[in-house]
């Protein structure tokens, strides 16, 4: 399969843990985006590269996360001391010429 | 805020076409109509997506009024798997990023 991939696709953890997602792109696109999704609202956009460039950060993205594409090519997001209010899908997505096409999502639990 | 005002839910009989609408009345000259569902628990699901003409791929089609204040995603034939949510979202092309609204929620019946 050469769509979006991600890991893990659901992770629990208490709050105040540190949590990591890794998300792999379709591999000649050279633009990364992650979304949040929380239950009966559409996805929200949180974070974007273009290779290894992080250009844009949403205000949803509080200093608790961090993004990161090392060397253009995957890249993670790390939520630190988790609230339960960073109970959501987390989606990755990749674009081409033509559109982004998104990955399964991480389902996060902070309980 | 996302520029697209879409129902909230649509119904369809299997093996008939869906006709999904949608306004989006500030849209941009260079801004693009996109079209995604999500089926339950899974990803948003590229559609298509047009500028002013009409478009049409395996999956559907894109009717696009003429003065692009509002469009059109059609399915010909509705099956049960499409049942998810549409979403109908104006960007300015692939670097943009995308805002979402609610969708219209689709249920096909047999």
């Amino acid at each position: 399969d050469t769509g979006v991939s991600q890991n893990p696709r659901h992770k629990i953890t208490k709050r105040g843990q540190n949590v990591t997602f890794r998300c792999d792109p379709i591999s000649e696109h050279n633009r990364l985006y992650w979304y949040r999704q929380t239950l009966g609202q559409g996805p929200e956009f949180l974070t974007y590269f273009q290779n290894e460039a992080q250009l844009e950060k949403s205000r949803l993205l509080s200093d608790r996360f961090s993004a990161e594409r090392p060397k253009g090519s995957f890249s993670t997001l790390e939520i630190q001391r988790t609230e339960q209010g960073d109970s959501a899908m987390y989606l990755c997505a990749s674009s081409s010429s033509r559109a982004q096409y998104f990955g399964p999502g991480t389902r996060l639990l902070v309980l | 805020d996302a520029k697209t005002t879409q129902p909230t839910s649509m119904d369809c009989a299997e093996g008939r076409a869906a006709n999904l609408p949608c306004n989006h009345s500030t849209i941009s000259g260079n801004e693009y109509v996109y079209w995604y569902r999500q089926i339950h628990s899974q990803g948003p699901q590229y559609i298509i997506h047009g500028l002013k003409n009409n478009e049409t791929n395996e999956m559907a089609s894109l009717i696009i009024t003429e003065d692009r204040k509002s469009s059109t995603l059609i399915l010909p034939h509705a099956t049960l798997r499409d049942t998810a949510v549409y979403y109908c979202i104006v960007a300015r092309g692939n670097t943009d990023k995308l805002i979402f609204g609610t969708g219209t929620r689709l249920q096909v019946f047999p």
